[in-house]
């Protein structure tokens, strides 16, 4: 299983609303990553976790909440997000590449478009 | 089946010197090409990219070349210093309209610059 799946695919919310993205992948990676892409921009990074640890937050506002309940799972938690939050969410996942054997390789699943309304 | 290729997993280089790192595609759709930096313990970062528009596009020492008939593509960094020692993934997409097409990762090569 070389999958990073993420639910659900779209999600429309209010500015009021609470909601969660899920990420998981079953690959035994313990580096997991959350990236948001803007219409023609690249990806950027949110969050890393590493090893179930937040390891890395990009100045990330804090109505975007991580959580990563054991290594095979990432949440994105959501709460009084603006319009223009709106955009692709991607997960992605890697092996230590400080592991004998890790090359960083990166997986990333197809992403959750979120629309804020 | 590997729709973009970094045949190097590694490359080592002087201080000083050129680091070319090098990347193949497949998908004759690919338009935008970009390049992502890594180091051990961090998430990858965006560094530069390229559309198929230009054959070339240069940020300070990092510069990226675009062969589309050769769909090949190349990252060069000069002169290279010890902190440009990290993984380097090379990803490329159909152009990006409205962010839904999903970027491609090459494997990634590991930077080594030695001072």
């Amino acid at each position: 299983d070389t999958e990073v799946t993420q639910t659900p695919k779209h999600l429309v919310m209010g500015m009021t609303n609470k909601k969660s993205l899920k990420c998981e992948q079953h690959m035994g990676h313990r580096a997991m990553y959350w990236y948001k892409q803007k219409a023609k921009k690249p990806p950027e990074l949110m969050f890393v976790y590493s090893y179930e640890k937040l390891s890395i937050n990009e100045s990330v506002p804090s109505r975007f909440s991580p959580e990563c309940p054991n290594s095979s799972l990432l949440n994105l938690h959501l709460h009084a997000l603006q319009p223009e939050d709106s955009a692709l969410y991607l997960c992605a996942s890697s092996q230590d590449e400080r592991l004998a054997g890790g090359t960083g390789e990166l997986f990333f699943g197809e992403g959750s478009r979120l629309t804020v309304l | 089946d590997q729709q973009v290729k970094q045949n190097s997993p590694s490359l080592s280089v002087q201080e000083g010197r050129i680091s070319i790192l090098n990347c193949d595609y497949t998908n004759s759709m690919f338009d935008y090409f970009l390049w992502y930096k890594k180091y051990p313990a961090e998430g990858p970062t965006f560094l530069i990219s390229i559309s198929s528009i230009k054959d070339k596009n240069e940020d300070g020492r990092f510069t990226v070349f675009l062969n589309k008939s050769a769909k090949h593509l190349s990252l060069h960094i000069v002169p290279s210093q010890p902190g440009d020692s990290a993984v380097y993934f090379c990803a490329a997409s159909p152009i990006l309209q409205g962010g839904s097409e999903k970027l491609v990762f090459g494997k990634g090569t590991k930077l080594t610059v030695n001072p």
